[in-house]
């Protein structure tokens, strides 16, 4: 059982690029969700999903996108890289039942330059 | 959004207890408090949740005040495998949309 699988675990990107970080999650899982984590600071919120075809924004959604097409895949994309978007992505999914545990990847570490 | 309040830091001796605390004075009746850590370079990883009464795990245990504003995460004996940021989280009514602070970050020492 695999769990959450983030692809790819380092990008290095110029400024203006676009690209996307993969995740997937083989638990069948409602609820997806993108943090990103700056040095020293705890997780934000980018974007969610409770389903496939339902998306909403977090603390920080600005300058991403999402969406949901299948329940397995929550793909976020950057359409145009700032440097101030360097920081490390992570995953995580839940059943979508209430005060189920998170289950995150192993992050994707993303540096614009 | 209720928020809790951690120490940045905390250490321990090895093989000792440790009691990590966290406020949430504003902590809605029916909000769940949530405990994970993150190993370094590591994504974060559950602990334990519980509502009113205390919860054990195998990992750890959670002691919640009675009214509820206060709650303390105790690993009965750290191991240097312990050293992580151990983040304090309040879960919103409205579902899954966990908002974590900065965590305390435990040291263990051999």
């Amino acid at each position: 059982n695999a769990g959450v699988t983030q692809t790819p675990k380092f990008q290095v990107l110029k400024t203006g690029q676009s690209m996307t970080l993969q995740c997937a999650q083989d638990m069948n899982h409602e609820y997806m969700s993108w943090y990103r984590q700056d040095p020293g600071m705890g997780l934000r919120l980018i974007h969610y999903s409770v389903g496939a075809g339902i998306t909403d924004q977090g603390e920080v959604p600005n300058g991403y996108n999402v969406s949901r097409s299948t329940t397995e895949d929550f793909p976020l994309r950057l359409l145009s890289a700032a440097p101030s978007q360097t920081s490390v992505y992570f995953c995580a999914s839940t059943t979508g039942q209430k005060n189920e545990k998170l289950f995150f990847g192993s992050g994707t570490q993303l540096s614009v330059l | 959004d209720a928020k809790t309040t951690q120490p940045n830091s905390m250490e321990s001796n090895e093989e000792e207890p440790v009691h990590l605390p966290c406020n949430h004075s504003t902590i809605s009746g029916t909000d769940y408090i949530h405990w994970y850590r993150q190993l370094p370079s590591q994504g974060p990883e559950y602990v334990i949740h519980g509502l009113t009464s205390n919860v054990n795990n195998r990992m750890a245990s959670l002691a919640i005040a009675e009214d509820r504003k206060s709650s303390t995460l105790i690993l009965h004996r750290a191991t240097l495998r312990d050293a992580a940021v151990y983040y304090c989280i309040l879960s919103e009514d409205t579902g899954n949309q966990f908002y974590f602070g900065t965590g305390t970050s435990l040291t263990v020492i051999p």
